[in-house]
């Protein structure tokens, strides 16, 4: 059974960098993006970006200047590095598996709630 | 970017009733899309890929149809656990998007 476990620090001052990072369990790396997704609180989904194994990475161009996701195989876990964050970076982050190729995330992280507030 | 517009914003409907949920892309996006069940608290689920598939463990309730811009999730006789928001998603294009989502409430 596929898991992703997400962890990360939960309050950020304005500038400062968002990390969250999300370990994978039950599966490899291979064949697969692994995305960052985030909600603001009550509005809808965005997609942030995702890496492969490769990794080759897509970021959303809205956030592309700030993000960076980079892999660590060793361990079986993928990162999300924000910077510069405001308040409008406040929202559940979650962690998500695509299969290449195809188009659902099958597996979801739990979700982060990350707030900025100075 | 595609747009996905989800209509209605919110559907109010009883247990039993039938509920039709429409997403619009702004351009083709071919069979690439998807659709996902999301309650308070949790993260979204996936109900169905590529326009017309069911994902594992989807009871038949939930039915999926269309192509190119025109889409529609429709759950047969809604069930009280049924009662959500459902989002659309895209991967015909990057960036890949959702739409706003409906909420399905009773009435």
């Amino acid at each position: 059974q596929v898991q992703l476990q997400q962890w990360g620090a939960g309050l950020l001052k304005p500038s400062e960098t968002l990390s969250l990072t999300c370990a994978v369990n039950g599966d490899s790396f291979s064949g697969y993006y692994w995305t960052w997704i985030r909600q603001p609180p009550g509005k809808g989904l965005e997609w942030i970006g995702e890496i492969n194994l490769s990794g080759n990475t897509n970021y959303n161009p809205s956030l592309k200047s700030r993000v960076t996701i980079s892999l660590d195989t060793s361990r079986t876990q993928f990162s999300l590095k924000l910077s510069s964050v405001t308040a409008a970076d406040t929202a559940v982050y979650y962690c998500a598996r695509r299969r290449s190729g195809t188009t659902p995330f099958d597996y979801w992280g739990q979700g982060s709630l990350v707030t900025v507030s100075s | 970017e595609i747009v996905l517009t989800q209509s209605p914003v919110t559907l109010s409907l009883f247990p039993g009733e039938r509920a039709t949920l429409s997403c619009r892309a702004s351009q083709s996006v071919s069979s690439y899309l998807a659709w996902y069940q999301q309650k308070p608290g949790q993260a979204p689920r996936l109900l169905s890929y590529d326009a017309s598939n069911r994902a594992t463990g989807i009871p038949a309730r939930f039915s999926v149809s269309g192509s190119g811009t025109d889409f529609t999730l429709t759950i047969s006789r809604l069930e009280p656990e049924d009662f959500a928001i459902y989002y659309c998603q895209q991967r015909s294009n990057w960036p890949l998007t959702f739409g706003g989502g409906t909420k399905v409430e009773i009435k």
